[in-house]
């Protein structure tokens, strides 16, 4: 079964400041993704950012890129120039391709609250 | 485009009554799911579906029933309501292979007395 971690409940930044938010996974797949969804007051859950396994670069959205080691089967978030509007739950997330190839279950952490200071 | 629609979006329910909790999808995903939000808890599974007539178990599925008749709808029941049951439900869709960015509806708040 896979695990993702957060364990940071709570952040905090300052307008225009960069932040990085922590992810850590554990899983024996070999072939799998890795999201990080926003989730703002509104509830709506809001894919930021995906990462393809196989792949070595790191993803980048505008503000928002990754930094993947898959190694040490950490996936960390960094939000440059943060704005009001990042202000949001942010949730990590793994999904597994199985033996067909075919998706697999979506699984997330806990979550952590992000608050961008005026 | 509708994307995915659950209804409603809030719900309180007493002690051992039933209700359905309304998902549809216009994407012709195949992979649809339920996940329940507490505080502290993230986004649990409960259950989900590769297609219509196949429905499995996620990690929370005690107290839920679902069923998937056609494509489109994937409705989840409560067959008799309990406060443990009070959460956020949120029904999500997506393709069982290519595009991998799962759909998600606005989520339903149900209090359960």
């Amino acid at each position: 079964a896979q695990t993702v971690t957060q364990s940071q409940p709570e952040m905090s930044v300052q307008e225009a400041e960069t932040v990085t938010l922590s992810c850590t996974y554990d899983t024996s797949e070999s072939n799998y993704y890795l999201f990080w969804y926003k989730q703002p007051p509104s509830r709506q859950m809001i894919l930021v950012i995906r990462q393809e396994a196989y792949k070595q670069q790191n993803a980048t959205e505008n503000r928002f890129s990754v930094n993947f080691q898959k190694a040490a089967k950490s996936f960390s978030l960094k939000i440059s120039d943060s704005q009001l509007g990042d202000t949001a739950m942010y949730f990590c997330a793994f999904m597994a391709l199985d033996h067909t190839g075919a998706n697999s279950k979506l699984t997330f952490g806990k979550g952590i609250t992000l608050s961008v200071r005026p | 485009n509708a994307g995915v629609t659950q209804t409603p979006k809030f719900q309180v329910l007493k002690t051992g009554q039933s209700m359905t909790l309304q998902c549809a999808q216009d994407m012709n995903h195949e992979y649809m799911s339920w996940y329940r939000q507490d505080p502290g808890m993230g986004l649990r599974l409960i259950h989900y579906s590769v297609g219509a007539g196949i429905t499995d178990q996620g990690e929370v599925p005690n107290g839920y029933n679902v069923s998937r008749s056609t494509t489109e709808d994937f409705p989840l029941r409560l067959l008799s309501a309990a406060p443990s049951q009070t959460s956020v439900y949120f029904c999500a869709s997506r393709r069982q292979r290519m595009n991998t960015e799962a759909f998600f509806g606005q989520g339903t708040r149900l209090t359960v007395v």
